[in-house]
């Protein structure tokens, strides 16, 4: 069966560190992937998705980036945090190519001081 | 713009009885439909999907209704159970392009 991990769970950073969230799939080949963030109250952004090695689609032309260095592997990046940037962020992965469900990490809740 | 909009923030329903979630969207060329269930600290879990090419998809308790005239899709569970309680999202997308686009999400209670 297919796993996913998601990691830190929670994570405090000063405002202008760097980030980096690291997300993983196991039990698949060639998934689609997504990142989300859910402010406060609010619903789930689409931040950037990914239909294969090296290539990312982006969807918020903020201060963060995406990559994908590995089939499975999905990280997402800034090289320096605004209190702004402050939510729950959240990795998925589809199977390629269809129409199926998205599914969902465990997240990771960012709090930007 | 908000393509994908849930227009109740909250919803309170006794257990037993029929708990019913909305969602409208604008864009006639979305053509799959979901509804996800999310806890707090958690990431959402999948529940139910529909096809434009179907009204009516069926799971259990759970039953999704899409009418595309009214560009409008509910959520039914029967019978409503107080681990029902939760932020339930819709999510669609148009075939082809990858993107799934999210509802603002309403707040069930199920009182036992």
């Amino acid at each position: 069966s297919q796993t996913i991990h998601q990691w830190p769970a929670t994570l405090v950073q000063p405002v202008g560190s760097p980030l980096s969230l690291e997300c993983t799939v196991e039990g698949t080949s060639n998934p689609n992937l997504y990142w989300y963030r859910q402010a406060a109250g609010r619903g789930l952004q689409l931040l950037f998705y990914s239909i294969g090695i090296g290539q990312i689609s982006s969807e918020v032309p903020q201060n963060l980036s995406a990559s994908r260095p590995q089939d499975r592997q999905f990280i997402l990046s800034s090289k320096k945090l605004l209190l702004s940037d402050s939510g729950f962020y959240l990795c998925a992965w589809k199977k390629g190519a269809t129409n199926s469900p998205l599914h969902f990490g465990n997240g990771t809740r960012l709090t930007v001081t | 713009d908000q393509q994908v909009k849930q227009n109740s923030p909250s919803l309170s329903v006794q257990e037993g009885r029929i708990s019913i979630l909305n969602c409208d969207y604008t864009n006639s060329m979305f053509d799959y439909f979901l509804w996800y269930k999310k806890y707090p600290a958690e990431g959402p879990t999948f529940l139910i999907s529909i096809s434009s090419i179907k009204d009516k998809n069926e799971d259990g308790r759970f039953t999704v209704f899409l009418n595309k005239s009214a560009k409008h899709l509910s959520l039914h569970i029967v019978p409503s159970q107080p681990g029902d309680s939760a932020v339930y999202f819709c999510a669609t997308t148009t075939s082809g392009t990858y993107k799934y686009i999210f509802g603002t999400g309403t707040r069930l209670k199920v009182l036992a």
